[in-house]
């Protein structure tokens, strides 16, 4: 079974800078089928990417996200303070059909 | 939009019961899938079911989950039996059967006695 390993565990930054999640999987991930969500305190998670670097419908473009194989990238370039939550990155597609990772936190 | 209804509160050793109710779009031509999160933890796939009933689970649940989907009433349910304190989560519903776009907003289940 496919493990997602992301890094770091917890990312201080402040509004304004550039943060560079990653998430690495145990193994090849087939067709780019990835994603990345947010969730904040009391909400369900949002899905801001899919297809590894697709954005999501509203999602704003300072969030991209990039990678293939196993190595994958969130990207936001230029923090707002809304910004400020967990994100989790998803394998899908496999075997498990969905799996995700442990999350990083990006905290003030 | 989607909503989970169900009680809030299960027994250990019993079967937690779950209803997700889908309004403002069609449920033909989708999958719809359970998610849980452990308080804390990540989020983790259940499994989900096509608009025609077909069903995959994950392995680690398989032997206790059933999904089933009622499309004349924009319904589909989680069966978990056996539950143990460690199925305490905050379960969601959404749609999909890869990535998620649309979610329920998730509603919290203990298991205690």
């Amino acid at each position: 079974e496919v493990v997602l390993t992301q890094s770091p565990g917890t990312l201080s930054l402040s509004p304004g800078e550039r943060a560079t999640l990653s998430c690495r999987a145990s193994q090849s991930v087939a067709n780019s089928d990835f994603a990345w969500y947010q969730q904040k305190p009391g909400q369900a998670p949002r899905l801001l990417i899919y297809g590894a670097s697709s954005r999501a419908t509203g999602i704003p473009d300072r969030f991209s996200g990039s990678g293939s194989g196993t190595d994958f990238t969130l990207t936001i370039s230029r923090l707002e303070p809304e910004d400020f939550a967990v994100y989790y990155c998803q394998q899908y597609g496999g075997s498990p059909p969905s799996i995700f990772g442990q999350g990083t936190k990006l905290e003030l | 939009q989607l909503r989970e209804s169900g009680p809030g509160l299960v027994k250990p050793s019993e079967t937690l019961s779950l209803t997700c109710t889908v309004s403002g779009a069609s449920m033909s031509s989708f999958f719809w899938s359970w998610i849980r999160q452990p308080p804390g933890k990540a989020p983790e796939w259940i499994g989900y079911v096509s608009d025609t009933g077909r069903t995959t689970y994950n392995p680690s649940l398989n032997s206790r989950v059933t999904i089933s989907i009622d499309t004349s009433t924009n319904q589909f349910s989680l069966k978990l039996a056996s539950v143990t304190a460690a199925d305490t989560a905050v379960y969601y519903c959404a749609r999909g059967n890869g990535f998620n776009h649309y979610w329920g907003q998730g509603t919290l289940v203990t298991v205690s006695s």
